[in-house]
């Protein structure tokens, strides 16, 4: 398998649930990604990571919690969700600090949060 | 917070007609414009990477140029075909040692045969 794979691909959850989304890439990157893109608004940056290590600060609700056991894998744990979380949410993976870079991107899962 | 427009919001064009569209950033803060071509239910793939100013790049039917002196890049498709059917993302770096692509809101092309 190629490229930047998510799981699932489609989530509906209630706000009591606990669940987690995968993000698996096979390029040999050492940083990787999570967006969200909710509607009407534009790709949002919710974590990074580099060499396994968070790096970047941007405020996110304590309710998504970040976990990147190697430069191949990412995961989102997931807990007490709210409705106005419901998104796609994008994986991305790149090569650390190339001067020009590029991010690679899965297909995103689609979380409903009921 | 950077600031990163898309225009139009849409478009509507028949198969054949050449079409543009534009992304306007601030021009203090840039490193880099990267274009992404978006199908639905696929991910978002990579069209060009571009830095200097008076930059063009081509790939098939589609170019881009980049004027970060005023602030924006034209995003060009020559005799658009349905499969162009997209959203097209533009995002910016605003530096060399950050991570972080601010994203405009796209804007979504549809080709009609």
């Amino acid at each position: 398998e190629t490229g930047v794979t998510q799981t699932p691909r489609h989530l509906v959850m209630g706000m009591t649930n606990k669940k987690s989304l995968k993000c698996e890439q096979h390029l040999g990157h050492n940083a990787m990604y999570w967006y969200k893109q909710s509607a009407k608004k534009p790709l949002e940056l919710m974590f990074v990571y580099s060499l396994e290590e968070r790096v970047e600060n941007n405020s996110v609700p304590s309710r998504f919690s970040p976990e990147c056991p190697n430069s191949s894998h990412l995961f989102l744990h997931l807990h007490t969700l709210q409705p106005e979380d419901s998104a796609l949410y994008l994986c991305a993976s790149s090569q650390d600090r190339e001067q020009v870079y590029e991010q690679y991107f899965g297909p995103g899962t689609r979380l409903t949060v009921t | 917070i950077l600031n990163v427009e898309q225009s139009p919001q849409s478009l509507h064009v028949q198969e054949g007609d050449s079409t543009n569209f534009t992304c306007s950033f601030p021009s203090s803060n840039f490193y880099a414009l990267h274009w992404y071509r978006w199908e639905t239910a696929k991910s978002p793939e990579a069209l060009f990477v571009m830095t200097l100013n008076g930059d063009e790049k081509k790939k098939g039917r589609i170019s881009a140029t980049l004027n970060t002196k005023e602030g924006y890049s034209y995003l060009y498709i020559k005799g658009s075909q349905p499969e162009d059917s997209a959203t097209y993302l533009c995002a910016i770096r605003s530096g060399a040692g950050s991570y972080q692509l601010t994203f405009g809101k796209g804007t979504k092309l549809s080709v009609i045969p």
